[in-house]
């Protein structure tokens, strides 16, 4: 079974709106971090936010928020305010507590577009 | 601060030609990871290294060895390249625990 699951292959929003990006996981462990990367036309990974499994709130970073919905295993990444910049692909990605040197599993990924 | 560096950024190889690709990181990290990137799909984990002298398989390992050289640096060797090797390979670094790993800029690798 994937351990990461994102369905949206692609997206497009239109500048300055909010775009949800779903991510849902598989995991036994109660133990595990989830985590969103974004990659550029120029194909750098660049970490945008990270979401403990026993953390209580949401993560935020800037205009980027996670929603965490344990029960469901879903760990969406919501950008506000979209910018033309945004425009990459979105790499959900989680990492167990059970692995030895806490690895990360990535899903296919999401293409966003965002429309001026 | 470099943060993670990789050589070469593009390399053409024929079909069983060896080459290493290089990896180091300056933030201290004891965590060292290769991934490779293929269409349409996210990284995938070739080997990992969870601190200096250790190293273990990940989820592709097949064809490829990879050597901790000290805490900073971390290379990975294809010993007899095939065209399924054809990929971007990204090498990251993290420190011990729930961080999130520092990207490479990542090398663009053919086999014809």
């Amino acid at each position: 079974a994937q351990k990461i699951t994102q369905t949206q292959p692609g997206m497009f929003v239109q500048e300055k709106e909010a775009v949800t990006l779903d991510c849902t996981y598989d995991t036994s462990d109660q133990s595990y971090g989830l985590f969103w990367y974004k990659q550029p036309s120029s194909g750098e990974m660049i970490f945008l936010i990270y979401q403990g499994s026993y953390d209580e709130q949401n993560a935020t970073e800037g205009r980027y928020s996670l929603n965490f919905q344990k029960a469901r295993k879903s760990a969406n990444l919501v950008i506000s305010a979209s910018q033309l910049g945004d425009s990459a692909m979105y790499f959900c990605a989680m990492r167990e507590g059970s692995a030895g040197a806490n690895n990360l599993f990535f899903g296919t990924g999401t293409r966003l577009t965002v429309i001026p | 601060n470099a943060g993670v560096t990789q050589t070469p950024k593009f390399q053409v190889l024929k079909t069983g030609q060896s080459m290493t690709l290089q990896c180091a990181q300056d933030m201290n990290h004891n965590s060292m990871y290769w991934y490779r990137q293929d269409p349409g799909m996210g990284l995938r984990l070739i080997y990992y290294s969870a601190s200096e002298g250790t190293t273990d398989k990940g989820e592709v390992p097949n064809g490829y060895n990879v050597s901790r050289l000290n805490k900073r640096e971390f290379s990975l060797r294809l010993e007899s390249a095939a065209p399924s090797q054809t990929s971007v390979y990204f090498c990251a670094s993290s420190p011990s625990g729930f961080f999130e790993q520092y990207f490479g800029p990542g090398t663009r690798l053919t086999v014809t």
